[in-house]
């Protein structure tokens, strides 16, 4: 069964530090991994989306890498802003599935001015 | 296009009650999906169609649930005799089923069961 596994559940930084938010999953036979950011109370917003065989994906200040393999996943997020603060969501699509996602629990994310 | 619009954003019920939502996927996408969120959590799948056909259902879709998607364009989830367990965000995301098949969500469907 396929789990995922977000590291750290919160963080809090300065504001402009680079930060890397951290995503495992169990079963490496994954046909794409998406990141998500959701601010409270509110639906999801798609950031990136990684197909297994890709590496890595790039949108602004946005890079999502994924090690099939080893089932990680990372985001990096360069010189953060307070308007970054929200839960950052992983979700991988598992091989075979006909589209479901799997999520972990999120980061919550904080930025502070 | 206007993105993914579920109705409504917020609904309060008593227990035992029905109570019904109605999803909008972005025109064009042939597939639409029903997501669960308790507090805390990531979403949980519930069920998926393609087109108007309801392909996968997740063993969290108890006999009180259902859905349709009539002629595969809005969709509805109906839960029926609910219970406080109920209590969630709920959230519908639709995809076009080519190349990268990137879901998009909707704003979602907070149900408070009293």
């Amino acid at each position: 069964k396929q789990e995922v596994t977000q590291i750290p559940a919160a963080l809090s930084v300065p504001e402009g530090e680079n930060l890397v938010l951290n995503c495992s999953f169990t079963d490496s036979a994954i046909y794409n991994l998406q990141w998500f950011r959701q601010d409270p109370g509110k639906g999801l917003t798609s950031l990136l989306l990684i197909q297994s065989s890709q590496r890595e994906q790039t949108s602004g200040r946005l890079n999502a890498s994924l090690d099939k393999s080893s089932g990680r996943s990372t985001l990096y997020i360069a010189a953060s802003q307070p308007g970054d603060s929200a839960t950052y969501l992983c979700a991988v699509r598992p091989g075979g599935s006909q589209g479901n996602l799997i999520f972990g629990k999120g980061t919550k994310l904080s930025v502070k001015p | 296009d206007t993105g993914v619009s579920q109705d409504p954003r917020h609904k309060i019920t008593k227990r035992g009650q029905n109570v019904t939502f109605r999803c909008d996927p972005i025109s064009e996408h042939n597939r639409l999906y029903w997501y669960r969120q308790t507090l805390g959590q990531g979403p949980e799948f519930l069920t998926y169609f393609q087109n108007e056909a309801q392909l996968e259902k997740s063993r969290l879709l108890s006999d009180r649930f259902s859905a349709e998607r009539p002629k595969g364009s809005f969709s509805t989830l109906e839960i029926q005799r609910t219970e406080q367990g109920d209590s969630a965000m709920y959230l519908c995301a639709s995809s076009f089923f080519r190349g990268a098949d990137t879901q998009y969500f909707g704003p979602g469907t907070r149900l408070t069961v009293l």
